[in-house]
Order: structure tokens, then C-alpha cells, then sequence
């Protein structure tokens, strides 16, 4: 069974740069579609964007332009970064395993706040 | 891009009894590919119903997905003290990949 890891600081700056990581175990990683989805406190989920294990993305509209997500074969690990973030992206961030044709095997979250 | 509804957003039952949340597509979900999620507060959400009405590992069967076209469904058919949660419902037949409000089930 997938288990899923985040990682990285859970306090970035306004203007900086999000980064996370996601530890995958469990499951080989050229094996399947990886994502990553974003909950503000309180509020519902946001879909960021997913990779293959070809290195192929697909981003939601509304982040493209601020997003990045890659993957490492060699640590079985995928990434995300956020550009320019705003108080506005403070979040749970979760890594999840995208199944069949696209619903998703979550990760525990790591809440990210923005803030000075 | 897909904008999912769901009612009540507040469903105020008592163990035993039965519960039923709609999600709505503003567009129709072409090859029902509609899934369910169950999140409890401070956990991650728990894939719950997938492909509309199949049930991931695990999940007992008193928990029911169904529908077609831009109307969906999920059952619970005897709430037991566990299944008071947030419940969202997920569209994956185009990008970008949605989710709707939520519906939270309390005692």
C-alpha cells in the first residue's frame, strides 16, 4: 500500500518561493500519475496540478503561471513549487497518487502559512 | 471547467438513520468519472466511491455511490458514530480536475 510523505518548511515570506517534497513508499513511482492538491484552513480542496512518470504535467489554470512540479525517479520523490506566494496560498499541502483516471490516494498534508 | 455542487452543505442526522448528498456537475461527467471523499478534522480526506459507484478497499458497503450525466450521489444507508465528516465530491473527466463544496454530515 502507497504511502505518501511531505516535507519542507511550514513558513514561507510573501514574494518566496513554496517548495515541498514528496517521499513515496511502497509503490515505485514510474508506475502511476502523481499530484498535488491544496486546502486554505477551513475551506475546500484545490487541485495544483499532477506529473507522470514521464515527467509530463498538467496544472490548474488559475496557479500555472507560479507552478512547478517534478519528479526524481532515483529517491522514488516528486516535488511542487509555488512562486510569488501570497498570504492567500497559506494551505495544507497534500501529495496524493493519482488512481485510474484521476481520483487520488492522499498523503497526511503539511500546513504552509504565509507570512512575515 | 467542471463547477461542482453539493446540497445540503449541512446534513443534521442521528446514528442509525440514512443519509443522502448530492453533487451536481454543471456539465455533464461523461464516463461517470465522479469519486467521493470522506474528510474528518484534521485528517486527510479518505477516498471513499470512485468511477461513481465503486467502492475503494476498505470501505464497507453501507457507503453507496450513484448517478449519471450531472447528477450524482452518495449513500450512507445506516450512519454509524464514525461517518459524521465532511464529505466532497470529485470530478475527473476534464482538467482542470474539480472538487465541490463539501456537505458536512452531523449528529
Amino acid at each position: 500500500q502507497v504511502q505518501l510523505q511531505e516535507s519542507g518548511p511550514g513558513l514561507v515570506k510573501p514574494s518566496e518561493t513554496l517548495s515541498l517534497t514528496c517521499n513515496v513508499s511502497g509503490d515505485s513511482i514510474s508506475s502511476f500519475y502523481w499530484s498535488w492538491i491544496r486546502q486554505p484552513p477551513g475551506k475546500g480542496l484545490e487541485f495544483i496540478g499532477f506529473i507522470s512518470y514521464t515527467g509530463s504535467t498538467n496544472y490548474n489554470p488559475s496557479l500555472y503561471s507560479r507552478v512547478t512540479i517534478s519528479i526524481d525517479m532515483s529517491k522514488n520523490q516528486f516535488s511542487l513549487k509555488l512562486r510569488s506566494v501570497t498570504a492567500a496560498d497559506t494551505a495544507v499541502y497534500y501529495c496524493t497518487r493519482v488512481g485510474g483516471s484521476g481520483y487520488f490516494y492522499w498523503g497526511q498534508g503539511t500546513l504552509v502559512t504565509v507570512s512575515s | 471547467e467542471i463547477v461542482l455542487a453539493q446540497s445540503p452543505g449541512t446534513l443534521s442526522l442521528s446514528p442509525g438513520e440514512r443519509a443522502t448528498l448530492s453533487c451536481r456537475a454543471s456539465q455533464s461527467v461523461k464516463t461517470n468519472y465522479l469519486a467521493w471523499y470522506q474528510q474528518k478534522p484534521g485528517q486527510a480526506p479518505r477516498l471513499l466511491i470512485y468511477d461513481t459507484s465503486r467502492r475503494a478497499a476498505g470501505i464497507p458497503d453501507r457507503f453507496s455511490g450513484s448517478g449519471s450525466g450531472t447528477d450524482f450521489t452518495l449513500t450512507i444507508s445506516r450512519l454509524e458514530p464514525g461517518d459524521f465528516a465532511v464529505y466532497y465530491c470529485q470530478q475527473y473527466v476534464s482538467s482542470p480536475l474539480t472538487f465541490g463544496g463539501g456537505t458536512r454530515v452531523e449528529i
